[in-house]
Order: structure tokens, then sequence, then C-alpha cells
């Protein structure tokens, strides 16, 4: 158990929808992640977060939009969804005292038609 | 800018054989390595990860990673596989002073009876 829960684990939406992806943690992490799972690219970062209130691009933030106003939450947003955004969502989080070990969620499967 | 190579895409192991799965990094100075496994429909976990002293470095389910500088190489190791070694492993590189992680793009895993 990685003290990480997300939600939903399964999504299916459409094209221009906007579409929230959450992620809990419970174990005081306090860097977030939020990574793209794609086949032949591994996982790649979307956005991460130091702290409450403290957001910063990754690698591929464009469609992207997130929070983080209370340090155990860290949602994901794509504001009008396209379909090269379907993919599996993972949110991870780092502990302080742990080097720079991240633990992971278990992903949500997005869809978008 | 550091990366990750995982040359293998698919490798096919019997049961009871040894496994050695190959990663290679680009990063200016001794980086945080990682191995990360993903079982099917699950999030990542960590195997093991190197931070500096002894280069052979011991994980869990048995799994050992051998860091070679010479060669920029962090290769895994298994002396005997199970069915249940069947999974994605994605090898990872951090820098000392910062938080986020490059992932490769993973070997998928086959365990044949």
């Amino acid at each position: 158990d990685a003290g990480i829960t997300q939600s939903p684990r399964y999504k299916i939406t459409e094209t221009g929808r906007q579409v929230t992806l959450m992620c809990h943690q419970t174990w005081s992490h306090s860097y977030m992640f939020w990574y793209r799972q794609d086949l032949g690219h591994g996982l790649r970062l979307i956005y991460y977060s130091a702290a409450a209130d403290i957001t910063d691009k990754g690698e591929v933030p464009d469609g992207y939009v997130v929070s983080r106003s209370k340090t155990e939450n860290f949602p994901l947003t794509l504001e009008s969804a396209t379909r090269s955004q379907t993919s599996v969502y993972f949110c991870a989080g780092r502990r302080g005292d742990a080097g720079n070990e991240q633990f992971f969620g278990p992903g949500t499967r997005l869809t978008v038609l | 800018a550091q990366s990750v190579t995982q040359p293998d895409i698919h490798i096919t192991v019997s049961e009871g054989a040894s496994l050695e799965l190959r990663c290679n990094y680009s990063y200016g100075a001794t980086p945080y390595l990682f191995w990360y496994v993903q079982s099917p429909g699950q999030g990542l976990q960590l195997l093991l990860k190197y931070f500096s002293g002894d280069t052979l470095v011991q994980g869990i389910k048995g799994f050992e990673a051998e860091f070679k500088r010479s060669q920029s190489s962090f290769n895994l190791r298994k002396p005997s596989v199970h069915w249940s070694d069947a999974a994605e492993y994605f090898c990872a590189v951090g820098p000392s002073n910062d938080y986020k992680l490059s992932f490769g793009a993973g070997t998928t895993v086959t365990v044949r009876a």
C-alpha cells in the first residue's frame, strides 16, 4: 500500500468534454506527480507539485490542468479531452525522507472517444 | 538532461531460468537509479534502488541489480524466474538533487511453463 488512491479507475468520455481524475494520498507525501503511460513511451511526467499551492509543468503538460489546494489531494483536469489523451494515468507521491523514491497509485484508464 | 534506455521491448523466459533486463542511462553525475515492476492492471511497485555505496543492490522478490558506472548501466537480474514474475519492468533515473524521475519505455517479461 503506497498510501495513494485514484478515482475513477476507469473512465470513458467524449472529445471536447472536461474530465477530472482524482488523486488522494494518506502518507504525507510532500511531492506529488501525474504521469501518463503510453505504449512505447514508458511513463511521462505531466505535472508535479512540491507542496500545497505549488505546481509546475513536466514533460507533457499541454491540455492538462492541476491544482493542489490541500496537501492530500492532487486532481488532474483535462479541460477539453482529445483522443490523443487516451492513456493510463498514474499519480505518484514522494516522501521527503525517502531519497527520490516515488510511490504509485493504481492508475486510471481513460478512453476518449 | 537525463534519459533512460531499455533496449529490450519484450523478453520471453522459461520458468526456472535466469533473467537479465538491461538498462542504460545518460546523466552527467551519479544518479539515483530505480527498478519498478508493473503487474497487469496494477500500479508500479519499487523493486530496488541505488543511491550510493555497494554497486550490487538487492531488492524484493529475489531481484538484484548492478550499477556499472563505466558502462552507464543498471541491469536487473533474477537467478530463477517464477511464473508470477511475468510483468512489465521499468528502469528510472533521477538526479540526487531533484525530485523528477525519467523512465525507460519498459520491458515486458513473459514466462513460459
